[in-house]
């Protein structure tokens, strides 16, 4: 059974501080991961995609990527109160454009 | 630009009666299409995913069943419902890239 873990949180962080969320999977032959958000009752927005080793950086958010150790993770810099969301993980699993999601953690930024 | 529609929004349906969601992409041809489920707390569960017209594949045993009946209609359907299959229920599609985009969602509850 190929899995994403994701610390469920809630991550609590004060607002203009870096908010750190990481994810953890299963299948080595993934090659394709995203991070999108999900604000409550609403449906997932992507974020960012990351393919490759390394940091890849959008405005205010740099995700990171490790095959080695099976590890992304988002950070979100300048973290703001509608930054406030459940952020899922996301890894293509199996072809066909098929995610495999964890259950994702929820972040609330505070004042 | 794609857009996706999904329909119905919100639904209470009793146990046992039938289910039809619909959901159509507009601006693209030949698309991937998914229906997920998320139950109260939990991640995205990927249902059903379709490569074509006609073409359906099943991830997980279950009492939902999919329907394409045209290139960008998608339609999750059941004969009768049970109270385990109340949840949020997610349309989405992708074309040559991995990612995936999600329509509005369908909010189920079983009485």
């Amino acid at each position: 059974q190929k899995e994403v873990e994701q610390n469920s949180g809630p991550l609590s962080v004060p607002e203009g501080a870096i908010a750190s969320l990481n994810c953890t999977y299963s299948d080595r032959g993934s090659q394709s991961f995203f991070w999108y958000r999900q604000y409550s009752g609403k449906s997932p927005e992507l974020i960012m995609s990351i393919y490759s080793n390394g940091d890849k950086e959008d405005g205010r958010f740099t995700a990171q990527l490790n095959k080695a150790s099976q590890y992304v993770s988002l950070l979100i810099r300048d973290s703001q109160p509608s930054d406030s969301a459940t952020y899922l993980c996301a890894v293509a699993s199996g072809g066909y454009n098929k995610l495999i999601f964890g259950a994702g953690t929820r972040l609330a930024v505070h004042p | 630009s794609q857009t996706i529609h999904q329909w119905p929004a919100t639904l209470v349906q009793p146990v046992g009666s039938p289910l039809s969601l619909e959901c159509t992409v507009e601006g693209t041809s030949n698309p991937n299409l998914y229906w997920y489920r998320q139950a109260a707390g939990r991640g995205l569960q990927l249902l059903f995913y379709s490569v074509g017209i006609g073409q359906i594949s099943s991830e997980v045993p279950q009492n939902l069943s999919a329907s394409r009946p045209q290139d960008r209609q998608f339609i999750l359907s059941s004969k009768k419902l049970l109270l385990s299959d109340s949840g949020f229920y997610l349309c989405a599609w992708s074309v040559t890239t991995d990612t995936i985009y999600f329509g509005e969602g369908s909010w189920l509850t079983v009485v």
